[in-house]
């Protein structure tokens, strides 16, 4: 694959709870990204890090958005009190360094709020 | 707003034509410029990157060109095959942001008829 794990693969939550989506890149990649694909829109930047600091979290579309990474490794991105319209894919990116390199993604993890 | 519009929106061609895709970004002051596929259900897979400094990449039977003074980039594919049928994303990163993410054209689908 691309190097990039995600868990759930596909997660239905009811409106109002709290969810944690993870991303597991291959070791040694430094930069990590977290994307949302809605449907009928197109893929949207949510937030990035650099080992294991996120120099800008302006692209989190509210703050019932968290997303942290420990470690190098594993981020997760956590959603308080979910609402129907934070449905859709989200999908986790990695590159070796950042700095523009070539970035790849990982499965997704496909989110239903009802 | 930085902007990537891809035209067109869908795309349906005879088995052995050759086919060109257009994305068009509204900010010159790119970085770069990264070109996707993604069949339907699955994730994201890069194709090209072009630097900014770059006027065109090649990949087997894909080359991307990139004009980045009009803000024009076209993916070119020679020879279509059934199996190139999926959506292509163009996605740009731009210079200075220090998010390091990509943003999106909304993508063209293409169907290869056999």
């Amino acid at each position: 694959g691309a190097g990039v794990s995600q868990s759930p693969s596909n997660k239905v939550t009811e409106k109002g709870k709290d969810v944690e989506l993870r991303c597991d890149p291959i070791s040694g990649h430094t930069a990590l990204y977290w994307y949302r694909q809605s449907l009928g829109q197109g893929l949207e930047f949510l937030i990035y890090f650099q080992g294991n600091s996120a120099p800008d979290k302006s692209g989190l579309p509210s703050d019932r958005f968290s997303a942290e990474r420990t470690g190098g490794s594993v981020s997760t991105l956590t959603i308080q009190r979910t609402q129907q319209e934070d449905s859709a894919v989200y999908r986790c990116a990695r590159s070796f360094a950042g700095g523009g390199e070539t970035q790849y993604f990982g499965p997704g993890t496909r989110l239903l709020v009802l | 707003k930085q902007e990537v519009t891809q035209i067109p929106a869908a795309l349906s061609v005879p088995e052995g034509e050759n086919l060109v895709l257009n994305c068009s970004f509204t900010d010159s002051a790119i970085y770069n410029l990264q070109w996707f596929r993604q069949d339907p259900g699955k994730g994201l897979t890069s194709l090209l990157l072009i630097q900014s400094s770059q006027r065109e990449q090649t990949s087997g039977r894909l080359n991307a060109s990139l004009d980045k003074s009009s803000g024009r980039s076209t993916l070119y594919i020679a020879a279509s095959q059934p199996g190139d049928s999926a959506t292509y994303l163009c996605a740009v990163l731009y210079s200075g942001g220090g998010a390091d993410g990509l943003t999106f054209g909304k993508g063209t689908h293409l169907i290869i008829q056999p």
